[in-house]
């Protein structure tokens, strides 16, 4: 089956403790993408990749880092995480050259 | 600057009924506009798009959307509303030559089908 799996799900951390949320697509799509779900401002651009090695900054990249060091995977990284970064998180993907994205369930995570 | 809006943070409809929920954006050249539903708990699915061509466009789940290009709108349509079509709505447009190809999404609207 054609999915994106991320994990953790569900997540509660306190602030400045290092955590990944692991994103992987059996696709072998080229284009993967972070967004941020926030009450009121819709889904926000962390960081996107256009293929691996390749990464870009989106809209709100600031607190994140991320990798893309294989085709499948697009790990969001958030090396120390402050309050404002409670959230729900979607990794997507897509071919590169349509832009019908395909979303993962979601990671809901919540720093202390 | 580029952007979506969704005028309607709430629709509410009786089943039966035809539904409309509401989308405008603002965009430098020829959209590329699209439809997500989004149930409680799961993440986006995919609905329908429009890229060129007939102006009405099918998608999944017996939804519909009009391109009206004089009035910038992208508005999602179903001639009979489900209880099992309550959930929230995203439009977005895709920016071809900006940050990838990015999609930008309005802020949602939550759609309630009551029996």
């Amino acid at each position: 089956e054609a999915q994106v799996t991320q994990n953790p799900r569900y997540l509660i951390t306190v602030t400045g403790k290092k955590l990944t949320v692991t994103c992987s697509q059996n696709m072998n799509h080229e284009y993967m993408s972070w967004y941020r779900q926030d009450p009121g401002l819709g889904l926000r651009q962390i960081y996107y990749s256009m293929n691996v090695e390749v990464t870009d900054k989106g809209d709100v990249p600031e607190g994140y880092k991320v990798s893309r060091k294989e085709k499948r995977n697009f790990p969001l990284i958030l090396e120390s995480p402050s309050p404002n970064q409670t959230s729900l998180y979607f990794c997507a993907s897509r071919p590169v050259q349509t832009g019908e994205l395909f979303f993962g369930e979601g990671s809901r995570l919540t720093v202390l | 600057a580029q952007s979506v809006a969704q005028p309607e943070d709430q629709v509410n409809v009786a089943e039966g009924n035809p539904l409309t929920v509401k989308c405008t954006y603002s965009v430098s050249g020829n959209p590329y506009l699209f439809w997500y539903v989004q149930y409680p708990n799961r993440g986006l699915q995919f609905l329908l798009k429009y890229i060129t061509g007939d102006n009405l466009v099918k998608g999944s789940y017996g939804f519909e959307a009009e391109f009206n290009k004089s009035q910038t709108s992208f508005h999602l349509k179903k001639p009979s509303a489900l209880v099992s079509d309550s959930a929230l709505y995203f439009c977005a447009v895709r920016v071809l030559y900006n940050q990838g190809g990015k999609l930008i999404f309005g802020q949602g609207t939550e759609l309630s089908v009551k029996p």
